[in-house]
């Protein structure tokens, strides 16, 4: 059985740095074609893919937050680390993680956590 | 950067009918195309990748089809557990991209 679960603080202040843990089980992030991915979801709004780390330590983000963007892995752990800095209000939203598979669903989502929301506020 | 478009925005239907929901890719993301659907207060959840595939425990009632820029999610018969929101991906080309949702709804 296939489970992710984020966790991290529910509440960020301004201009801080957000950390958000991603915890799976049931595969392993050194299988080949193996990748974690983070989306977001503002309140009523559309998903936003953000990033991804795959099994060989490549690395994918989006143009939108590169630069405040970083995704790591430990393996060991079976854990997957986001790290945001510079935090502003618009980037509120729910932060999923999920997994992609080439070999089982040729590189969609196809597991999810339950997410976990942030809100970034003074 | 592949924008996708999602149409209509929202879908009203009646339990029983046939729900069809549009995707377009602004450019050919060939069958690299998913389906997810979304319930309230709920994580998505993977219906169709590789643009016609269902996944893992979806039932034979949801459809896809379509390659290169549009594609079509077919609800064959609604099932009150089907009104929610309806997400398209594409993961041919980086970054990744969802379009905007379409909303199914009685």
């Amino acid at each position: 059985q296939i489970t992710l679960k984020e966790s991290g603080p529910t509440l960020v202040k301004p201009t801080q740095t957000l950390t958000l843990t991603c915890t799976f089980s049931g595969f392993s992030l050194s299988t080949s074609g193996v990748g974690v991915g983070w989306i977001r979801q503002p309140p009523g709004k559309a998903l936003e893919w953000l990033g991804i780390i795959y099994w060989d330590d490549n690395k994918r983000y989006s143009p939108s937050v590169k630069s405040r963007l970083t995704i790591t892995k430990d393996t060991s752990k079976n854990q997957v680390v986001l790290i945001m800095t510079d935090m502003d209000p618009v980037d509120t939203a729910t932060y999923y993680c999920t997994r992609s598979s080439y070999y089982d669903s040729s590189g969609s989502f196809d597991y999810w956590g339950q997410g976990s929301p942030v809100t970034v506020s003074s | 950067e592949v924008v996708m478009t999602q149409s209509p925005a929202t879908l009203a239907v009646s339990p029983g009918e046939r729900a069809t929901l549009s995707c377009r890719a602004s450019q050919s993301v060939s069958s690299n195309l998913a389906w997810y659907q979304q319930k309230p207060g709920q994580a998505p959840r993977l219906l169709i990748y590789g643009a016609s595939t269902r996944a893992t425990g979806i039932p034979a009632r949801f459809s896809g089809s379509g390659s290169g820029k549009e594609f079509t999610l077919t609800i064959s018969s609604l099932q009150s557990e089907d009104f929610a929101v309806y997400y398209c991906q594409q993961y041919n080309n980086w970054p990744r991209a969802f379009g905007q949702g379409t909303k199914v709804e009685i």
